[in-house]
């Protein structure tokens, strides 16, 4: 069956340490995101990348860095810049915008 | 730009009928809507394209405002399964071919037997 693939499921990260989060989908879809969920609150948009070797920031792009060398591939870099990085992360994809966004089971990092 | 959802959070007995309401400042293409139980991914429930047509399918249906920049989804006959928090995710026409959501705050729904 075709799905995204988020891992690991639960990251910890030191002060100062950057941390991979990695999300891969075999839906064939063209556009990739990266979201992040706090407790209680909606998703915001970090990044997205409609096609391979090009992404755009979303709403709270600092202190994360993306990259998107494959199409099946869309792993999310969370820096040590990122001062409060604790929170979950959604990795989703589609094919166009008039097709709904489908999830990964997400990644819950927290601070060491 | 965050669309505005309401009510935040509302509790129903099981068979009760429920509305959510997202509304954007912002013309609209699209309004998405997902429903997240805790702790797991949101689940697609369906889109809602400029032309204000209404969609539906079993007992969950929405609309779409395009003139007020408005959404609403309907829950009727409510299920313990309905209960969840459910987003919705508004796209903005733009020049730039901007692809991206951006989704409401939520609405908590709590269904009891």
């Amino acid at each position: 069956d075709g799905g995204i693939t988020q891992s690991p499921k639960y990251l910890f990260r030191k002060e100062g340490q950057n941390v991979t989060l990695s999300c891969e989908q075999n839906l064939n879809h063209d556009a990739m995101y990266w979201y992040r969920q706090d407790p209680g609150q909606g998703l915001r948009l970090i990044y997205y990348s409609q096609i391979v070797n090009d992404f755009q920031k979303g709403d709270i792009a600092e202190g994360y860095s993306v990259s998107r060398e494959k199409k099946e591939s869309f792993p999310l870099t969370v820096t040590s810049a990122q001062k409060n990085p604790t929170a979950f992360y959604l990795c989703a994809s589609n094919r166009d915008r008039d097709q709904p966004q489908h999830f990964g089971d997400g990644t819950r990092l927290s601070i060491l | 730009q965050q669309p505005v959802q309401s009510p935040q959070a509302v509790i129903l007995r099981e068979g009760e009928d429920a509305v959510i309401n997202c509304s954007s400042s912002k013309a609209l293409y699209s309004v998405h809507w997902y429903r997240q139980k805790h702790g797991e991914a949101p689940v697609f429930l369906m889109i809602l394209l400029k032309g204000g047509e209404q969609k539906g399918h079993d007992k969950i249906s929405a609309s779409f405002n395009e003139k007020k920049q408005q959404s609403s989804l309907y829950l009727t006959a409510s299920q313990l399964s309905y209960s969840g928090t459910y987003f919705c995710g508004t796209a903005v026409i733009s020049n730039f071919g901007n692809e991206k959501l951006t989704f409401g705050t939520g609405t908590r729904l709590t269904i009891i037997p």
